[in-house]
């Protein structure tokens, strides 16, 4: 299964942008490239997919890499309810989602 | 509202005492699946069901069962649970077309005494 890797932990500004970035250097051409976070004691949660174009939605923006090997997930003005941890995941058409660690992402006011 | 719902959602048991986590989904999905989350590891997969009658193991299986009887229900079960099954378990559903959005239910706290 192809692998992810993500910065530890990253920190914003109550309504500043913030730039999750993902490496996926080996994606395969099948991959969709989906986001998921986790708020404190709560279920993971969708946040955006993609495949090769970039894609927004209601919550975020995704950037994807022309070369499709590394993507950005973009909240466009922070809140304190976006403090979560972030994963991105490489979803082979299996629907079998493999998490790693992901980013922690905390919002000061 | 669509949802996936699990219960309970807190349990504490002793070791070798049967026990099962159940999951339902409302939104007529093909695809459930249990993760197990533990610190530093993230989720790792126990068991996933295509679709009724259909369950195959995920990357930590082992002490698990699983049954799909209904579209709507995946109950987890722990025939001899062990401390090392302490975990935070988490059910997911999704409709089977790749790519497609997984909804993951709030979660059962397990405490194997």
């Amino acid at each position: 299964d192809a692998k992810t890797t993500q910065p530890n932990s990253m920190e914003s500004n109550e309504e500043e942008p913030v730039h999750l970035p993902c490496n996926h250097s080996t994606i395969s051409g099948t991959d969709y490239i989906h986001w998921y976070r986790q708020l404190p004691s709560q279920g993971p949660e969708y946040v955006i997919h993609g495949l090769t174009s970039n894609v927004n939605n209601r919550m975020a923006s995704l950037a994807i890499a022309e070369d499709r090997k590394s993507s950005t997930l973009i909240l466009h003005r922070a809140t304190l309810r976006d403090a979560a941890v972030y994963y991105c995941i490489l979803d082979g058409n299996t629907d079998k989602l493999i998490f790693g660690t992901g980013t922690r992402l905390q919002v000061f006011p | 509202e669509a949802q996936v719902t699990q219960n309970p959602r807190y349990l504490i048991t002793v070791t070798g005492k049967k026990l099962t986590v159940t999951c339902s989904q409302n939104m007529n999905h093909e695809y459930m699946s249990w993760y197990r989350q533990d610190p530093g590891l993230g989720l790792r997969q126990i068991y996933y069901s295509m679709n009724v009658e259909v369950t195959d193991k995920g990357d930590v299986p082992e002490g698990y069962k699983v049954s799909r009887k209904e579209k709507r229900n995946f109950p987890l079960i722990l025939e001899s649970p062990s401390p090392n099954q302490t975990s935070l378990y988490f059910c997911a559903s999704s409709s089977w077309e790749g790519g497609n959005e997984q909804f993951f239910g709030p979660g059962t706290r397990l405490t194997v005494l």
